[in-house]
């Protein structure tokens, strides 16, 4: 089973429409992570949520991490062809001396000039 | 700019012929990570050093070993590269081992096996 489900898997939206991905667990996180990863590169990080309920912005996008700390969502205003990769949730875990990103499978955002 | 290095970019290799991939950072973080990641899957952690310790995921197989011989470079040598290795991997940092600390990627190196 997968520990974070992200959904949809795929998107592809006009320029200018908005749109939001979601990645969901059963499982509560103390921290929580959003990569945007463009095709044949690495995944950047975007933003690090850590309290429930929490709201950060970074320009036109909107996180939000769930109040219960078990979910997030990504909010993209007014899509550019700019925002098209692939966006992953992660969290990380540490202990016994390991710590170690797992990754939801993804959404693939394709925005449509 | 500090950053994450790969190279190279791409590569071929021929089945079973070993293959080695190479990542060096400017960031003097203390730990390197390398990632699998396939084609429309999330990447896979593969195996970590922390300085010198190195730290092998359970599922990793044998044929991926890793060499980190200064802070600032870290090898993933696969052995005998089967079809099944084709992958994007990904070398990451970070400056130490705690969930505060983030995680920064390379560019990734893209394996074809032929």
């Amino acid at each position: 089973t997968q520990l974070l489900e992200q959904s949809p898997q795929f998107l592809s939206i006009q320029e200018g429409e908005n749109l939001t991905v979601y990645c969901n667990s059963s499982s509560v996180f103390s921290s929580l992570q959003w990569y945007r990863q463009e095709p044949g590169e690495g995944p950047v990080l975007l933003v690090t949520v850590v309290t429930g309920g929490e709201v950060k912005k970074l320009k036109r996008l909107t996180f939000q991490f769930g109040d219960a700390r078990k979910d997030s969502s990504l909010h993209i205003t007014a899509a550019q062809p700019g925002d098209t990769g692939l966006y992953l949730c992660a969290v990380a875990y540490s202990g016994a001396g390991s710590y170690q990103l797992t990754f939801g499978k993804g959404t693939k955002l394709s925005v449509i000039p | 700019d500090a950053m994450v290095i790969q190279n190279p970019r791409y590569q071929v290799t021929q089945f079973g012929k070993p293959v080695t991939l190479s990542c060096s950072q400017t960031l003097n973080h203390n730990v390197m990570y390398w990632y699998q990641q396939k084609s429309s899957q999330a990447p896979k952690l593969l195996f970590h050093y922390y300085d010198k310790d190195f730290n092998n995921e359970a599922d990793t197989p044998d044929n991926f070993q890793s060499r980190r011989p200064n802070t600032s470079f870290c090898f993933l040598d696969i052995r005998s590269p089967g079809l099944g290795d084709a992958a994007m991997y990904l070398c990451a940092t970070s400056r130490d081992l705690h969930s505060q600390y983030e995680q920064y990627f390379g560019p990734g190196t893209r394996l074809t096996v032929t």
